[in-house]
């Protein structure tokens, strides 16, 4: 289960906070991604980025901002939140696109109050 | 885009029993169908997926099938353990754009021993 590794694996943030979520996967993929995990509702796919270059933005907001400075690491920046935003925040990584199987990583629980 | 529709969002079964979960899309073009499995507080991790080439895959008690026509898939999980117990979901992902990926809601499965 080490694989994919996120931290931190809690975050306690206000709205007018600054925060980065890291992701680092020892796999040797090529593709990575970030989801949103929420109570009674769908993981949502937020970001994917193949070779380092992002490749989709599912209509997410500005506040968050996404950074994969090489094929391993994976960032998620974090600002003025709002409460809504608070979920599970899974980070994945496959090799090739999603049709192949993505290893998620364990997550990070974000409260935003 | 695609809409994955998943049913029962819980399902209860005696172990040795068989379970079935179901899964409709509304995107004729996807091509590609996995499963994942949650455990509680543990991160997803596939366990089975299908590609629109074939109508049927198995893998010791679990298989999955795929109705094209119907625009539907179900996973079939036979002589149920308490070990099964979990959230699973189903995904689909069209030909059109690989970096879409839509999963479904989920379903949790209790096995009773």
């Amino acid at each position: 289960e080490t694989g994919v590794t996120q931290t931190p694996r809690h975050l306690v943030m206000g709205m007018t906070n600054k925060k980065s979520l890291k992701c680092e996967q020892h796999l040797g993929h090529n593709a990575m991604y970030w989801y949103k995990q929420s109570a009674k509702k769908p993981l949502e796919l937020m970001f994917v980025y193949n070779f380092k270059e992002q490749t989709e933005n599912n209509s997410v907001p500005s506040r968050f901002s996404p950074e994969c400075p090489n094929s391993s690491h994976l960032f998620l920046h974090l600002h003025t939140l709002q409460p809504e935003d608070s979920a599970l925040y899974l980070c994945a990584s496959s090799q090739g696109g999603p049709q192949e199987t993505q290893y998620f990583g364990p997550g990070t629980r974000l409260l935003v109050l | 885009g695609e809409n994955v529709e998943q049913h029962p969002s819980t399902l209860s079964v005696q172990e040795g029993d068989s379970a079935v979960i179901k899964c409709t899309y509304s995107d004729s073009a996807s091509n590609y169908f996995p499963w994942y499995k949650q455990e509680l507080g543990k991160r997803p991790q596939l366990i089975i997926d299908i590609r629109s080439n074939v109508g049927e895959k198995k893998d010791q008690r679990i298989a999955v099938t795929l109705n094209k026509t119907a625009k539907h898939f179900s996973l079939h999980i036979t002589e149920t353990q308490p070990e099964d117990s979990a959230v699973y979901f189903c995904a689909a992902t069209p030909k059109y754009n690989f970096n879409k990926f839509y999963f479904g809601s989920g379903t949790k499965l209790n096995v009773k021993p």
